[in-house]
């Protein structure tokens, strides 16, 4: 299996600052069509993940551009701007390139 | 809207089994994979599997693979997710969540159903 390996596992952020995660994935996720297959999710407290970003750093419908995404082959990661208190929860990266396999999660607080 | 809408919370003593169901509405129910993903309490998303609903193929993940059975019907656009031989860890809350048109992302979840295995 892909092993996905996000840093930092918690963060705790000011509102207004920027956050970044970062996420390693154990083989590289270029297929050989030429995309990546790399995605971000952010879990809220009590509800379901929900798509951020897919293909590395295509942002989802309705998703604030805030949000970015970055990488290539095995190193990548998500930014945020300006952290709004909304964005609180656990952040997964995962990879759909060989099944399926999440990331730790990271868990981003406000301040 | 696309929704997944899943059945309640369920109970079981260990060496049972369990049977989640996913309704789906708001797109064509054939038209998108359905996966299934768990989480138990504090822990992160674990892929389990996925199925074509239009097909009925199915794909496990290894440590799933013999315990887990993915089924649909059309008729009523709803899948389920069926997990056999439960032992504690696996109380968790099971997502059923939708691959959709974004290069193989799963873009909607359903609520969740906990499952909770206890003697």
């Amino acid at each position: 299996d892909i092993v996905m390996t996000q840093t930092p596992l918690s963060l705790s952020v000011t509102p207004g600052q920027p956050a970044s995660i970062s996420c390693k994935s154990s083989q590289s996720l270029l297929h050989s069509d030429g995309k990546t297959y790399l995605y971000w999710y952010l879990q809220k407290p009590g509800q379901s993940p929900q798509l951020l970003i897919y293909e590395v750093s295509s942002r989802f419908s309705g998703v604030p551009d805030r949000f970015s995404g970055s990488g290539s082959g095995t190193d990548f990661t998500l930014k945020i701007s300006r952290v709004e208190a909304e964005d609180v929860g656990v952040y997964y990266c995962m990879q759909g390139i060989h099944s399926i396999t999440f990331g730790q999660g990271t868990r981003l607080e406000i301040k | 809207q696309v929704q997944l809408v899943q059945s309640g919370a369920e109970v079981k003593k260990p060496g049972a089994s369990v049977k989640v169901s996913c309704k789906a509405s708001g797109y064509t129910f054939t038209s998108y994979d359905i996966n299934w993903v768990r989480q138990a309490t504090g822990q992160g998303l674990e892929w389990m599997g996925w199925m074509n609903p239009n097909s009925g193929n199915t794909g496990y993940a290894q440590k799933f693979q013999g315990r887990v059975t993915v089924t649909r019907n059309t008729s009523i656009s709803t899948a389920y997710m069926e997990l056999s031989s439960l032992r504690s860890e696996d109380t968790a809350v099971y997502y059923c969540a939708r691959t959709g048109s974004c290069s193989g992302c799963i873009d909607y979840w359903g609520q969740g159903t906990l499952v909770s295995v206890s003697s």
